[in-house]
């Protein structure tokens, strides 16, 4: 059983698009979690979720809104696609506080 | 603020070298610590992480760290790498609010 899961794992979009990723867990965690690896396999955090309340939110341009509709899903939403926001998104989970985190797959987004 | 520096970018090791990837934070506080694999391909997975307690954690396929808390450190090592250790390497620390993740040092291991 997949733990962690995120759809699509590629995308590929015109720049100017809005698009969404989607992330689910079933490990019964408290807390979410949205990365952003870019080409230099750096590693950010863009948004932390607990019990469905934002509670880390980087410096993200607000293009980016992240949603979570339940403690089990954090989806993200991206609106007016540009190029730098081609990298691969990971989704992560853990129990509340400062636990290790489980990764999803990753998605993979390239904005032409 | 915290930070994380791992110091080495790519290391290119033989079969059956040694490996020692550093990692320095900086926090005044109580930290967990964390290294976390990247197999090519693949999403991050746990390798070991330290709490508390003994200061030399073993993590999964015969890596260990050892968090010096005098130096601010917690390196990475395997006595011996084999092929399949080729991936990239994550240091994290966690102060309590967020996890910090380091840039990341990338291993090619030479079969």
């Amino acid at each position: 059983d997949t733990a962690v899961s995120q759809t699509p794992k590629y995308l590929v979009t015109q720049m100017g698009n809005d698009k969404s990723i989607k992330c689910e867990q079933n490990l019964g965690h408290d807390t979410m979690y949205w990365y952003k690896q870019d080409s230099k396999k750096f590693l950010k955090i863009m948004f932390s979720y607990n019990n469905k309340e934002l509670i880390i939110n980087e410096t993200v341009p607000n293009r980016f809104s992240p949603k979570s509709p339940d403690k089990a899903h954090l989806n993200l939403h991206i609106n007016s696609l540009e190029l730098g926001d081609s990298a691969v998104y990971f989704c992560a989970s853990s129990l509340e506080g400062p636990n290790t985190q489980y990764f999803g797959p990753g998605t993979r987004l390239t904005v032409l | 603020a915290q930070s994380v520096s791992q110091h080495n970018h790519h290391v290119i090791l033989s079969e059956a070298a040694s490996l020692e990837l550093g990692c320095n934070y900086s926090y005044g506080g109580t930290v967990n610590l964390f290294w976390y694999v990247q197999y090519p391909g693949q999403h991050l997975q746990l390798l070991l992480k330290y709490f508390s307690g003994d200061p030399l954690v073993k993590g999964i396929k015969g890596f260990e760290a050892e968090f010096i808390k005098s130096k601010f450190s917690f390196n990475l090592r395997k006595p011996s790498v084999q092929w399949s250790d080729t991936a990239e390497y994550f240091c994290a620390v966690n102060g309590g609010f967020k996890t910090i993740f380091g840039a990341g040092t990338r291993l090619f291991v030479k079969a």
